[in-house]
């Protein structure tokens, strides 16, 4: 089956500082990503879809200015958290559907820890 | 506001028991249903997709969507302690979004 992965795995960093986590597709290109976050005993929760050449589009209540998104190719897309507070500690999932049957279900990267102290 | 219901357990059942889990969603428009298990610490992993009403089964799982009355269910038979686990409902709007329920744990006692 297709392959999405993520990295890293887990990331932990100072108050303050900036996070980048990619999201790749392995054997199959992807116009658009999914970017989900998930806290402790919650379920995932969508934060925006990356579209590969043009700009991502946020949930409602989730800040773009935050949580940057580059789609720069059609395997590659980037999630940057800026100026991460602890708040932000959470596990990232990106997902990507096939081109061919978009109402298919998502193919899930394997996650990423982010720790902020 | 579109969203999707699931009770939250835990779900406690014996081995080989059979274990239900149900869903209800709230847009009309949804198209496909999915159920997802999660391991603790792990991402979704993708364990039935419906389109259409009535039951889909694969090996012990039975997948069931009636659309009249907006819910989706997932039945386990011959439940094994591995299958303990957080199970996700999805529903796929009509821009491709998934929207989760909040889960449901199952336990399966050995």
């Amino acid at each position: 089956g297709a392959v999405v992965s993520q990295h890293p795995s887990r990331v932990i960093c100072k108050s303050g500082t900036s996070v980048k986590i990619e999201c790749r597709s392995l054997d199959f290109q992807a116009t658009t990503m999914f970017w989900y976050r998930q806290f402790p005993k919650q379920s995932l929760m969508l934060m925006a879809t990356s579209n590969e050449g043009s700009k991502a589009t946020y949930e409602q209540g989730v800040e773009k200015d935050k949580f940057l998104i580059n789609h720069a190719s059609l395997t590659l897309s980037t999630l940057t958290v800026t100026s991460a507070h602890p708040e932000d500690s959470s596990f990232y999932i990106c997902s990507a559907p096939p081109q061919r049957e978009p109402t298919d279900t998502q193919y899930f990267g394997p996650g990423t820890r982010l720790t902020v102290l | 506001q579109k969203e999707v219901e699931q009770n939250s357990g835990p779900l406690s059942v014996p081995e080989g028991a059979i274990a239900s889990l149900n869903c209800t969603y709230s847009d009309r428009g949804s198209q496909s249903f999915f159920w997802y298990r999660q391991y603790s610490g792990k991402s979704p992993e993708l364990i039935m997709s419906i389109y259409s009403n009535g039951d889909k089964e694969d090996g012990r799982f039975t997948a069931q969507l009636n659309k009249a009355s907006q819910y989706v269910s997932l039945l386990i038979r011959d439940s094994q302690p591995s299958d303990s686990a957080t199970y996700l409902c999805a529903v796929m709007d009509s821009s491709y979004k998934l929207i989760f329920g909040s889960g449901t744990r199952l336990l399966v006692r050995p």
